[in-house]
């Protein structure tokens, strides 16, 4: 079945840029999300990429798209106090509804 | 500015109880979701509802049930609460097409005692 993998943690110097990576299983999702989280808060929609793309760049946000080895990055550069939160990678259901599978989330802590 | 509202954001409860999770959106959505959030598991489906009085199991439905009687409103039912559905619970809806993402509440964490 479908599946969303990501690793569990991340530090960063405040700065420095950051790397989430995700992977993926359902080679027909339509689009591929990246959400987060803050502290007590819901999810938040960051960007989103549509399947036939590469890349999307989005201000302080860069993702990549590689089909080949279902593979989903989020970079953000500069990373900030402010950026520190779970950030969940998400690919769409193919069976439809708008339905997401949602990986763990990466939990990103920027330390000065 | 789209709104997606939870009756609480904790709540207490006790073994056996019946509990009630409300949720509420303005943006006259058709789809909505429940999920529940643990730690290093991400966040997991129970159910979720295509249209008013519609209904489909998600991943982890057992202990759970949901209305929906009016559209904007989608109610989490755990018909006798056990301490294992301890966790975050947040809801989301989204429209029908393929471009339309999920928005969602802020979450109620509930504790079962």
């Amino acid at each position: 079945g479908e599946d969303v993998e990501q690793s569990l943690f991340l530090s960063v110097r405040e700065g420095d840029s950051s790397v989430i990576n995700c992977t993926y299983t359902d080679s027909s999702s339509t689009y591929l999300y990246w959400y987060k989280q803050e502290p007590g808060a819901g999810l938040q929609l960051l960007t989103y990429i549509f399947s036939n793309m590469d890349m999307k760049q989005d201000q302080r946000l860069t993702v990549l798209l590689n089909k080949k080895d279902k593979h989903l990055s989020l970079r953000i550069a500069d990373t900030q106090t402010g950026d520190s939160a779970i950030y969940f990678c998400a690919e769409t259901f193919s069976g439809g509804y708008n339905k997401l599978i949602f990986g763990a989330g990466t939990r990103l802590a920027v330390h000065p | 500015d789209v709104k997606v509202t939870q009756s609480s954001r904790y709540l207490v409860k006790r073994t056996g109880e019946k509990v009630f999770l409300e949720c509420v959106q303005d943006m006259d959505h058709e789809n909505m979701f429940w999920y529940r959030q643990d730690p290093g598991l991400g966040l997991r489906l129970i159910y979720f509802s295509y249209d008013v009085k519609m209904k489909e199991k998600g991943d982890i439905p057992e202990g759970y049930s949901v209305s929906r009687e009016k559209k904007e409103r989608f109610s989490l039912i755990l018909e006798s609460a056990s301490t294992n559905q301890t966790s975050m619970y947040l809801c989301a809806s989204s429209g029908l097409a393929d471009t339309d993402t999920q928005y969602f509440g802020p979450g109620t964490r509930l504790t079962v005692l």
